[in-house]
């Protein structure tokens, strides 16, 4: 079956730009039918779904991120990245990479990466 | 955005008890409603999605039901492996967005 796994650095500083792989196994990244998504949680808060991106490579962000965030696919890896602008400690979360599956007017996310940590700090 | 209230933030149950969760959206979503089950340190798990359907590999003591802007996760007899957090959430329109959690916790 699919599986997601994500990858990070950990730790980033504040200003800097955060960088999020998800390698997906078990699937192609090419398949119709599927965006692939970020999605966090900042420690002790809900789910904040970050963005999505097509295999043709259409995207789709959270207004509230919008201007900070990139999400683009590499299908030779299989995989897809998340990128995030001037970082503020606002932006230490875990961070899940899930796919979703297009069905009408609504979908789902499964399966989901165990997410990764990243925490801004100095 | 589409706002999602799910209630109660928390539980307290004891194994065998039968477990409501509700969600209300700000609109109308149709049956675009999804329900995950999330334990410390694991992936999130589908449970239920589009409002009512069970996901393959899921235990049929789980059910989802609502349409609209109401809806309702219920477990018929809690289980140990139960004890989780439960979050709705609406893919009708974008920005998705969650309910804020229910943590269901051991009595």
């Amino acid at each position: 079956q699919v599986q997601l796994q994500e990858s990070g650095p950990g730790l980033v500083k504040p200003s800097q730009t955060l960088s999020l792989t998800c390698a997906v196994s078990g699937g192609s990244v090419s398949r119709g039918g599927y965006s692939w998504s970020w999605i966090r949680q900042p420690p002790g808060k809900g789910l904040e779904w970050i963005g999505y991106i097509y295999h043709t490579g259409i995207t789709y962000y959270n207004p509230s991120l919008k201007s900070r965030v990139t999400i683009s696919v590499d299908k030779s890896k299989n995989d897809f990245s998340l990128k995030l602008t001037s970082v503020t400690a606002a932006d230490t979360a875990m961070y899940y990479c899930a796919r979703y599956s297009i069905f009408g007017v609504g979908g789902w996310l499964d399966p989901w990466g165990q997410g990764t940590l990243i925490t801004v700090s100095s | 955005d589409v706002q999602m209230t799910q209630s109660p933030s928390s539980l307290s149950a004891s194994v065998g008890d039968r477990v409501t969760i509700t969600c209300r959206a700000s609109q109308s979503i149709s049956s675009s409603l999804n329900w995950y089950q999330h334990k410390p340190g694991k992936a999130p798990k589908l449970l239920i999605y589009t409002a009512s359907s069970l996901q393959s590999g899921v235990p049929s003591r789980f059910s989802g039901s609502g349409s609209g802007t109401d809806f309702t996760l219920t477990i018929s007899s809690l289980q140990p492996e139960d004890f989780a957090s439960y979050y709705c959430h609406q893919t009708y329109t974008t920005p998705w967005t969650f309910g804020q959690g229910t943590k269901v916790e051991v009595k």
